[in-house]
Order: C-alpha cells, then structure tokens, then sequence
C-alpha cells in the first residue's frame, strides 16, 4: 500500500529533551515536506526537500532541523524543543517538487504526530 | 505575503441538505489549486488538484469549480450524509514557490 508512514503518533516530552520524529515513503517521491498544524490556522510548513540531500527552510523552521540522506526518509528533529513547538506535525510527500511542477495527483499525507512540550 | 482564505469557518447540516464553500487565494503567480478532505484522528486525503481556470472537478456526491482570475474555488457537496463530516482544506500552489499554502479549513458537521 502506498503510504507515509510517520512516528510516533503521540509524544509527550520535556523542555530542552532533543526528539526526532520519524518519516517514511515508499512511492519513491522526490519532494517531501514537514507542516505544523496549530488551531484556527492553516498548515504551516516547516522544511521541504526537492530530492536526496536537497532541503530548505519553510515559512516556520526555527526550531527544527531536518536531513535527507535517502530517498525515502525524511525525519525531524528538535534539538532543544520548546512549549511553542507544540503542535500537530505532518510528513507529506508528492511525486513532484511544487514549485517544478504541480502535484497533479496531490500530496499524500502521513497520519500526523501530536507533540506536547511541557 | 500569500494568503489562502476559507469561508465558513464551520457548518452544520442535515443529511440530506446540500452544501457549500469557499476558497480565496491570490489571483497572480497561479499554479495549482488542491482541496482536501481531513477527518478527525486521520490525515488529509487529496480530492482535487486544479489548474486551469474554469476547471470543474467531481468526485460522486463532491464537486469543485475554479475561477484563477478572480482567486475563488467554491467546494459543493450534494446531499450530505454523516460520512461527509470533516475539515475541508484548500490549498494554494504558487509558481516558483515549494510549497503549498493552506487555508484555515472549513469544518463540515452532518447530522442524521
């Protein structure tokens, strides 16, 4: 089945306690990209990655750090996390850069992770 | 700065009842427009990609229409039954831009 495979799916952690939040495709999409979702706004991205090795910051990045070392994963990581940084994520993958050329087919979504930083 | 407007913010129907909303987004620099449908505890699943103004899209009880020149799509459900109870989200793709850009969503509640 073609899916985004993201973990964990709920995390409770402490101020200052790096964490990272994994994420996978076996679609063999190039572009993947991390959102935060928080209440009454919509889906802000983090980080993006066009390909392997190929990452740039989104409208929201500090605070994260991402990697793209093969073509499937795509995890992020907070170093230092903060009570801001709570929030819904998601992991999203397309089959074409947006920007290149539009994800005709939509992106496919991972099943999000609640993070709470206490 | 790019700005993605949805409206309502939420609804409630009956079944039965027929519905819709709508999507603002910036009428220069259009790629594409996606909707998508985001149920409660799930992710949001693609229902339309649009790209050509004037495009109609359906998909059984749900359809969408695009006015790129004017920066409006409007999401129509027809006969909306409980299934259909969720947040609907637009999204905005700008040329040049890797990324799309969200509205807020319009939470949809269908009641027996």
């Amino acid at each position: 089945e073609a899916q985004v495979t993201q973990n964990p799916r709920y995390l409770i952690t402490v101020t200052g306690k790096k964490l990272t939040v994994t994420c996978s495709q076996n679609m063999n999409h190039e572009y993947m990209s991390w959102y935060r979702q928080d209440p009454g706004l919509g889906l802000r991205q983090i980080y993006y990655s066009m390909n392997v090795e190929v990452t740039d910051k989104g409208d929201v990045p500090e605070g994260y750090k991402v990697s793209r070392k093969e073509k499937r994963n795509f995890p992020l990581i907070l170093e230092s996390p903060s009570p801001n940084q709570t929030s819904l994520y998601f992991c999203a993958s397309s089959s074409s850069g947006a920007g290149a050329a539009p994800a005709m087919v939509g992106y496919t979504f991972g099943s999000g992770t609640r993070l709470t930083v206490v | 700065i790019l700005n993605v407007e949805q409206s309502p913010q939420s609804l409630h129907v009956q079944e039965g009842d027929s519905t819709n909303f709508t999507c603002s987004f910036p009428s220069s620099n259009f790629y594409a427009l996606h909707w998508y449908r985001w149920e409660t505890a799930k992710s949001p699943e693609a229902l339309f990609v649009m790209t050509l103004n004037g495009d109609e899209k359906k998909k059984g009880r749900i359809s969408a229409t695009l006015n790129t020149k004017e920066g409006y799509s409007y999401l129509y459900i027809k006969g909306s039954q409980p299934e259909d109870s969720a947040t609907y989200l637009c999204a905005f793709e700008a040329g040049g831009y890797n990324k799309l850009i969200f509205g807020a969503g319009t939470r949809l509640a269908v009641h027996p």
